[in-house]
């Protein structure tokens, strides 16, 4: 019940592309679903996160979708560079507590 | 948001060994948590660190192999002790504010590998 299930596990997407990743979670006391950005040999850096009170949220070229009849958010990616090459993990939370995170993607974003 | 200087970001170490890492935060934060990473995988917390009190372990995660420290609120050093190569792995220290709009930072970790 605390598992939070990530896909897909690795994505190519040629440059000017939309990347989607999506997870699904099963607790649903669950109500803070962020997702981190991670480079090699750095710590996750928050990307964008959403509550459940809300089925949208964008920030840039970064969007998160909320579904929360189905238990499931994804993460959408507009305009694909290079740069957004990384390691993407989906989480949840239930209030401020510990976070439970996905098992990840690797995104590369071709020329 | 916070700032994490997690120290030291790599070493090498004899099996039979401990190594303690250090975790200082720029500002007092509430929560602190330590996690786990193997090379391409997702993150394992260890535990919560709670400062004035002994850390929250989770499932196969035990104090006497990963002692925890918190003196205070921006402060906290994890301990892994009598390594074996399984332990090899990077660790990572991440910070709660308890603002929806901060999230939780993570610092740059610690790689360790044990020979």
């Amino acid at each position: 019940q605390q598992q939070v299930k990530q896909s897909p596990q690795s994505l190519i997407v040629q440059k000017g592309g939309i990347s989607i990743i999506n997870c699904a979670y099963e607790n649903t006391a669950f109500d803070y679903f962020p997702w981190y950005q991670q480079f090699p040999g750095k710590g996750p850096a928050l990307l964008i996160a959403i509550r459940p009170d809300v089925s949208e949220k964008k920030e840039g070229r970064f969007t998160i979708s909320f579904n929360k009849s189905a238990k499931q958010f994804s993460l959408h990616i507009m305009d694909s560079q290079p740069g957004d090459s990384a390691t993407y993990f989906c989480a949840a939370s239930k209030g401020f507590q510990k976070l439970v995170f996905g098992t990840g993607t690797r995104l590369l974003v071709s020329p | 948001s916070a700032v994490i200087s997690q120290k030291p970001s790599r070493d090498i170490c004899q099996r039979g060994t401990s190594l303690t890492i250090q975790c200082q935060v720029d500002s007092q934060v509430t929560m602190m948590f330590w996690y786990r990473q193997q090379p391409g995988q997702s993150l394992t917390l260890i535990a919560t660190a709670n400062q004035g009190s002994e850390a929250t372990y989770e499932s196969g995660f035990v104090i006497d192999k990963f002692p925890i420290s918190r003196p205070n609120l921006t402060f906290s050093t994890l301990t892994v002790s009598n390594m074996s190569p399984e332990d090899s792995s990077i660790y990572l220290c991440s910070v709660g504010t308890g603002r929806v709009d901060y999230g939780y930072t993570f610092g740059s970790g610690t790689r360790l590998t044990v020979v």
